[in-house]
């Protein structure tokens, strides 16, 4: 049953430029939702959270929407480095986390 | 602190032996999870112990997977009788009770397993 789903596999934007992942669930009992990132041969790092009871987080270059009507979020990169580069994935918690399949974001120079 | 360590980092072996990985998460959390990763895929949930208490396992971990947190520290894993379908990588995480229950878990970087 995948719960936390992430239907676009990879996404290039220019350096500069905004960057949009997105992410649907079906579950609306998770309370949080929270987007890591992955370097090659690297765990998941945490990037930004956002409770259920809020709909936006901001923090710094990186902003965290969210829709609980659509069961949607996304995550805004602004402006997208190429060190954004990675694999991101979206995760929502409850008792367990469970995480979407990644978006892999290439940000080119 | 080193954050959390997983070793091996990558184990080969044949089908039908057994596999153990170990996990050492960051000292001063009590939670500690593991998670199974496969190509093209977001990590899995397995199991879940806060201290030496194993408190939820997926339906993923068949009966050939165990878990053990013997002292609340160090965590291993151990797949027995392995399957080429085992082939991933085996992803351990930690939390602390002490941080707002965001869920943020603090990864390992893997431990790859391919089964011949």
């Amino acid at each position: 049953d995948q719960q936390v789903k992430q239907n676009s596999p990879s996404l290039s934007v220019q350096e500069g430029r905004i960057s949009i992942l997105n992410c649907d669930y079906t579950n609306s009992m998770f309370d949080y939702f929270l987007w890591y990132k992955k370097y090659p041969a690297e765990g998941p790092t945490f990037l930004i959270s956002i409770s259920s009871i809020k709909d936006k987080n901001e923090d710094g270059r990186f902003t965290v929407f969210l829709n609980k009507s659509a069961k949607h979020l996304s995550l805004h990169i602004v402006p997208s480095q190429p060190g954004d580069s990675a694999v991101y994935f979206c995760a929502a918690n409850k008792w367990d986390m469970r995480f979407g399949a990644g978006t892999r974001l290439t940000v080119k120079p | 602190d080193t954050g959390v360590s997983q070793n091996p980092r990558h184990k080969i072996t044949k089908r039908g032996q057994n596999v153990t990985f170990r996990c050492d998460p960051i000292s001063e959390h009590n939670r500690l999870y593991w998670y199974r990763q496969t190509l093209g895929q977001g990590p899995e949930f397995l199991t879940y112990f806060q201290n030496e208490a194993q408190l939820e396992k997926s339906r993923l971990l068949s009966d050939r997977f165990s878990a053990e947190r013997p002292k609340g520290s160090f965590s291993t894993l151990e797949i027995q009788r392995t399957e080429q379908g085992d082939s991933a990588m085996y992803l351990c995480a930690s939390s602390s009770r002490l941080t707002p229950n965001t869920g943020e878990l603090f990864f390992g970087e893997g431990s790859r397993l391919t089964v011949l």
